[in-house]
């Protein structure tokens, strides 16, 4: 089946740093890539949702100067965390869906999730 | 707007006791449904899905029926496991759509 490569699993940081992640479809072309936010014992948050060559779409309350994404090709889409503070501490979930024929009733798959924790 | 609607949680039973996890949808239109799962410290999963009414959705002993006629798409399994301990999303995506939208989630414990 699909698979989506989200990397790393786990990261710990000072304040103040930059953090990226990496969220990659293994075995297809990922046309839309989505990042959530989950809070312990929480649903998902989405956050933000790339498209390959295009600017992210934000969802409110979201800075996107905070939260920087990149989807610089069709398997292929980051997320940096800028000037990270204990309160951006959360668990991170990339997902993507696939393009081509029957798209609209696709799934989405899911990566493992980022723990980040910033000290 | 679309939204799903999940049973809250958690949910505790005895390993092979029978499991049902409700759900309801608003929605415009013919949406396709889906049943995620996230086991701790992991990201979702797939469990199954349905994209027109009276599909029916079957993966790992777990069974869902799409009921258009109330708006439905309850997940059930005949004897749970250990194993199945978990937190079970309910989602839809429209017709067209672009958003999934995703039930608050059910947590499910099974006791040994």
């Amino acid at each position: 089946g699909a698979v989506v490569s989200q990397h790393p699993s786990w990261v710990i940081c000072k304040s103040g740093t930059s953090v990226k992640i990496e969220c990659r479809s293994l075995d297809f072309q990922a046309t839309t890539m989505f990042w959530y936010r989950q809070f312990p014992k929480q649903s998902l948050m989405l956050m933000a949702t790339s498209n390959e060559g295009s600017k992210a779409t934000y969802e409110q309350g979201v800075e996107k100067d905070k939260f920087l994404i990149n989807h610089a090709s069709l398997t292929l889409s980051t997320l940096t965390v800028t000037s990270a503070h204990p309160e951006d501490s959360s668990f991170y979930i990339c997902s993507a869906r696939g393009s081509g024929a029957g798209y609209s009733n696709q799934p989405q798959h899911f990566g493992d999730g980022t723990r980040l924790s910033i000290l | 707007g679309d939204s799903v609607t999940q049973m809250e949680g958690p949910v505790t039973l005895s390993e092979e006791a029978f499991l049902t996890i409700n759900c309801t949808y608003t929605a415009t239109g013919y949406p396709s449904l889906f049943w995620y799962v996230q086991y701790p410290g992991e990201g979702l999963q797939l469990l199954l899905k349905a994209t027109k009414a009276d599909d029916k959705g079957s993966n790992k002993g777990f069974e869902a029926t799409y009921r258009k006629e109330t708006t439905s798409f309850h997940l059930e399994k005949g004897s749970v496991q250990v194993s199945d301990s978990a937190v079970y999303f309910c989602a839809l995506l429209n017709t067209g759509g672009f958003k999934t939208i995703f039930g608050a989630g059910t947590r499910l414990f099974v006791k040994a």
